[in-house]
Order: structure tokens, then C-alpha cells, then sequence
């Protein structure tokens, strides 16, 4: 089955911009999807297919996906950005998530 | 703006059968533009895709769960269901329903609701 790798924890400073990346076989040739989830809240989508934004997310949040690994990156962070961060994808008519990323606001 | 209510018992006994049900309300399942799932959240983990289902009945189901997993739709009541059977303490997660947009993306979510296994 397909696997999605992210890294545990991602820190940054306030208003400085963060990278979080979602590593996968050839995860390029896929549509990838990112969540952000603060504590006890559902999921809200931030980015799909790659870099579009839904309607009501800030410019702040982009997505890029070459080769083995998307990356969602999250320019002038702010503290309310601190949250978990998923990317997913569809593989072989199944819905694969990463293990997720903390996002820390220092 | 679309909704999705989760609602069943927040206990369940091991070995017996979990049922959820997700309402849908701000448009028709029927309509046919998307498909409908169940994801969960095991405490203090991540993300698990269950599966999803169309309006007609069509399932995909995580492999991994595929033998204890079936989702309805009730068309009628704009609702589809969850039912996850021969539960154990590993099933004890927050379940949750969303839309599943056109490139398989979950575009609108329910509040989730916490699924306790225990006797």
C-alpha cells in the first residue's frame, strides 16, 4: 500500500515561513491534498490538488508537489497556524493520509 | 453552506456492531456530484479513511477494515451510515463524515464524534 511520510514537528517563529513536507513514491504524478486540524476541531481542507486554495483560506497557505515529495508551505506565520498538518492523497482507489505534522509557533 | 451531523452511541461493548449516522443538510446526496465517507481518529493519532459510497450505493472500502465495514446511503433521509462490527478497544476513535470532492479531497467535515469500545 502507498506510504505518505511527513515529518513529526515543524517549528517556526511568527512571521517567518514554514515547510512541511509529505513524502511519497513518485507522489508527484498524484493530486495531493493538505488539512490542517487544531485540537479538538475537525479538519478544515487548506490546499487541494497540489496548490489551489478553497474559498476562505489565506494566500499565506501554498502547495507544491514534485517528484517524491509535496510540500505545504505557510508564509508569515501566525500563532493561530499553530495546529497539525495532513497531506493525503488517492491511490489505487484508496484514501492514503500522511501521519501528520505538529506545527509549533515559537 | 453543506453540513454533516455524525450522530449513534457513544459507547459501544466489544464484540458488538458500531452504527453511526451522517445527516446531511445544504444539499442532496442524491445529486450525484459526490461521493460520502467515514474517516476516524484514534486519540492522539492520525488520520484513518474507512471508506465512502454514492448516492447508488457504490463502496470503497479500506482494505484493512474492508471485512468489518459497511456504509449505507439512505437517499430519502439525506443520511449515510456506518457500520463497523466485532469492535475491540482499537476501535474506540472519533468518527468522522465528510464530502468527498471531485479530485477525492474532503471538502466539508462533521464535528466528529467520540466512539468508546469498552464493556
Amino acid at each position: 500500500s502507498y506510504v505518505l511520510t511527513q515529518p513529526p514537528s515543524v517549528s517556526v517563529a511568527p512571521g517567518q515561513t514554514a515547510r512541511i513536507t509529505c513524502g511519497g513514491n513518485n507522489i508527484g504524478s498524484k493530486s495531493v491534498h493538505w488539512y490542517q486540524q487544531k485540537p479538538g476541531q475537525a479538519p478544515v481542507l487548506v490546499v487541494y490538488d497540489d496548490s489551489d486554495r478553497p474559498s476562505g483560506i489565506p494566500e499565506r497557505f501554498s502547495g507544491s508537489n514534485s517528484g517524491n515529495t509535496a510540500t505545504l508551505t505557510i508564509s508569515r506565520v501566525e500563532a493561530g497556524d499553530e495546529a497539525d498538518y495532513y497531506c493525503q492523497v488517492w491511490d489505487s482507489s484508496s484514501v492514503v493520509f500522511g501521519g501528520g505534522t505538529k506545527l509549533t509557533v515559537l | 453552506q453543506v453540513q454533516l451531523q455524525e450522530s449513534g452511541p457513544g459507547l459501544v461493548k466489544p464484540s458488538q456492531t458500531l452504527s453511526l449516522t451522517c445527516t446531511v443538510s445544504g444539499g442532496s446526496i442524491s445529486s450525484g456530484d459526490y461521493y460520502w465517507s467515514w474517516i476516524r481518529q484514534h486519540p492522539g493519532k492520525g488520520l484513518e479513511w474507512i471508506g465512502y459510497i454514492y448516492y447508488s450505493g457504490s463502496t470503497y472500502y479500506n482494505p484493512s477494515l474492508k471485512s468489518r465495514v459497511t456504509i449505507s446511503v439512505d437517499t430519502s433521509k439525506n443520511q449515510f451510515s456506518l457500520k463497523l462490527s466485532s469492535v475491540t478497544a482499537a476501535d474506540t476513535a472519533v468518527y468522522y463524515c465528510a464530502r468527498v470532492a471531485t479530485r477525492v479531497d474532503f471538502d466539508y467535515w462533521g464535528q466528529g464524534t467520540l466512539v468508546t469500545v469498552s464493556s
